[in-house]
């Protein structure tokens, strides 16, 4: 079975605090995503990387950064966690060889900032 | 640019009833179209998709038919469950590039009463 696995699904940290979230991919998938889902916000796209090493800006990355080193796994990183970070955290993969569109999602990280 | 735009919730039915949630969209050329479900507690999961205009997409009773004359790609389902009750998105692919990103709408919750 196919999969995503995200570290940690709930998490509570402090303000200022450097935060990082793990994401893993078992399906060899060139692209990988992280998003943020808030009510009334929907899902909004925060960094994604379609090779090893290799990062794109989404559409609100500030406070945020990213790192790739292997294919399988895509970390996102608060490096200093404020209130207005508090969010679920989704990260998502997909095949740029096989393009039919789908993303494959994790089940999320909630994150709480204090 | 590309958006998405879909019905706000939440919709609210009794079980057995019929569903309708609706989606327009703005691209340029001819996008990929896709809906998305997210189950309580879990991530987001391919849905249903079309690929080009008239195309219908479908799936556990599920079903949208990709039109282009009025930009609209709505989710019906003719008898909905208690198991259906969740949040969809719709969501749209505007090319085939590796570094493309799927544009989600802001999600329904969709409620079902016994």
């Amino acid at each position: 079975d196919v999969k995503v696995t995200q570290s940690s699904r709930y998490l509570v940290k402090r303000t200022g605090e450097k935060v990082f979230l793990e994401c893993v991919q078992d399906m060899d998938h060139e692209n990988m995503f992280w998003y943020r889902q808030d009510p009334g916000l929907g899902l909004r796209l925060i960094y994604f990387s379609y090779d090893v090493k290799m990062k794109e800006k989404g559409d609100i990355p500030e406070g945020y950064s990213v790192s790739r080193e292997k294919k399988e796994r895509f970390s996102l990183i608060l490096e200093s966690a404020s209130t207005n970070q508090t969010s679920m955290y989704l990260c998502a993969s997909s095949s740029w060889t096989v393009n039919t569109g789908e993303l494959f999602f994790g089940e999320g990280s909630r994150l709480t900032v204090l | 640019g590309n958006s998405v735009t879909q019905m706000e919730g939440p919709v609210t039915l009794s079980e057995e009833a019929f569903l309708t949630i609706n989606c327009t969209y703005t691209a340029t050329g001819y996008p990929s179209l896709f809906w998305y479900v997210q189950y309580p507690g879990e991530g987001l999961q391919l849905l249903l998709k079309a690929t080009k205009a008239d195309d219908k997409g479908s799936n556990k009773g599920f079903e949208a038919t990709y039109r282009k004359e009025t930009t609209s790609f709505h989710l019906e389902k003719g008898s909905v469950q208690v198991s259906d009750s969740a949040v969809y998105f719709c969501a749209l692919s505007a090319s085939a590039n590796r570094d493309d990103k799927i544009i989600f709408g802001k999600g329904t919750r969709l409620h079902i009463l016994p």
